[in-house]
């Protein structure tokens, strides 16, 4: 069975640091992969996604992430992170259930990114 | 306009009683889901719908049943409420089955019981 591990629960970053966030996956075929994020009392917005082809993908907010197969990881970056970035995030990879058919995400546990002024 | 709706955006209730939670998509989508996040913040899919068919049910008690009068609404009904069930359950919907479609959120339901 597929599954998502997110190591760090809590990261605390200053105001215009760089940042990365970790996500590992385990999946038996070719992964979708996704990154989420959830602002206090909000739903998910997607920030980026993976398919295939190039293996750095660039998603909105000014974030980005790469899909390293040998690593099984998709570590999610930021070069400069602003008070605004202060959410929960959620790596999530998608899979199919049956035959080509649907396609529930299976998200990690998410990390809490608190930013320090 | 809204993508998903989901109404209502708070429900506190007592234990024992039955609940319904809706959820609309104007994206033409397809595909629509139910996820519970738990009190860690834990995301776990509950159902999934493809054109008013169920698709997958994740082991979730038979007190929880969806229910999709069109491919545009998919609703959850909760019988005898447990206080477990206490959680944010939110919509989603995707154009098509393919594991590698966007899923789009709703704003999420916050269920308390009592």
């Amino acid at each position: 069975a597929q599954s998502v591990t997110q190591p760090d629960i809590h990261i605390t970053v200053s105001e215009g640091a760089s940042l990365e966030l970790r996500c590992n996956y385990s999946y038996g075929a070719t992964p979708y992969l996704f990154w989420y994020v959830q602002s206090p009392g909000q739903g998910l917005q997607l920030l980026l996604k993976y398919f295939s082809g190039d293996t750095l993908v660039q998603g909105i907010k000014g974030f980005e992430a790469e899909f390293k197969r040998s690593q099984s990881s998709f570590n999610l970056r930021k070069p400069s992170v602003h008070w605004s970035d202060a959410a929960e995030y959620f790596c999530a990879v998608g899979v199919s259930y049956s035959g080509g058919g649907a396609d529930g995400l299976t998200f990690g546990k998410g990390t809490h990114l608190i930013i320090q002024p | 306009d809204t993508a998903v709706s989901q109404t209502p955006k708070y429900l506190v209730t007592q234990m024992g009683n039955d609940k319904s939670i809706k959820c609309e998509q104007n994206l033409g989508h397809d595909t629509m889901y139910w996820y519970k996040q738990d009190s860690k913040k834990f995301l776990k899919i509950m159902f999934s719908y493809n054109n008013k068919e169920l698709i997958i049910n994740e082991t979730v008690p038979n007190r929880f049943s969806p229910k999709s009068p069109d491919k545009a609404h998919l609703n959850l009904h909760i019988n005898s409420l447990e206080l477990g069930d206490s959680a944010v359950y939110f919509c989603a919907s995707s154009q098509g089955l393919a594991g590698q479609e966007t899923q789009y959120f709703g704003p999420g339901t916050r269920l308390l019981v009592l």
